[in-house]
């Protein structure tokens, strides 16, 4: 299976607590996203990687979030000092960029759920 | 804000039935694609279209983009059970964006 693949499937952790999440993206895919959702809405964007360069983040991405890609291929999302309103579902997804003036396909991974309590 | 609204939110249907479902805005986008997810996995890519006014077909489902590249439709014919999930459509405003914007889905389900 050449697909996104995300590691762990499902954090549950104490409010205050670190965690990091691991995503690999589809091998030849230059471009890596993050986005959250949670129930009853669609996924909301965080941030993206063309190769190892991070080139966008939402304001949702708070001081507590950290994301990186340091070789270009997979990446990690740390957020330190839980909350509970970080519970969601943590969304990777990969595409490839074939320049100007063409669409950008994203392929999604199974997620992570986080659980605070 | 919203750029995207998906109507209806919920829908409930009996197999064999058709249904349209609908992603409309106000932006224009420079490509749209619909997803499917099931509960606790992530977004299935179905389609992608790019050209104002295009018809993309997948087996039994049918895509439309609209002529402003605005809005854009899903029509599934003879739906069946295991067409059961949440439709989300994504819409990239600028080719050289990152980012795609979703809605926040249709969630269909298909009565036996």
């Amino acid at each position: 299976d050449t697909g996104v693949s995300q590691d762990p499937r499902h954090k549950i952790t104490k409010r205050g607590q670190n965690v990091t999440f691991r995503c690999d993206p589809i091998s030849e895919h230059n471009r890596l996203y993050w986005y959250r959702q949670t129930l009853g809405q669609g996924p909301e964007f965080l941030t993206y990687f063309q190769n190892e360069a991070q080139l966008e983040k939402s304001r949702l991405l708070s001081d507590r979030f950290s994301a990186e890609r340091p070789k270009g291929s997979f990446s990690t999302l740390e957020i330190q000092r839980t909350e509970q309103g970080d519970s969601a579902m943590y969304l990777c997804a990969s595409s490839f960029d074939r320049g100007p003036h063409k669409s950008y396909e994203q392929y999604f991974g199974p997620g992570t759920r986080l659980t605070v309590t | 804000t919203q750029l995207l609204e998906q109507s209806p939110q919920f829908l409930s249907i009996q197999e064999g039935e058709n249904l349209t479902v609908y992603c409309n805005s106000s932006s224009v986008f420079s490509s749209l694609q619909w997803y499917r997810q099931e509960p606790g996995e992530g977004p299935v890519l179905l389609v992608t279209v790019v050209t104002g006014g295009e018809v993309k077909k997948l087996k039994r489902l049918t895509f439309q983009f609209g002529d402003a590249r605005k809005d854009s439709s899903l029509h599934i014919t003879a739906a069946q059970p295991g067409d059961t999930g949440l439709y989300l459509c994504a819409g990239a405003r600028d080719v050289r964006a990152g980012k795609s914007t979703f809605g926040d889905g249709t969630t269909l389900t298909v009565k036996p």
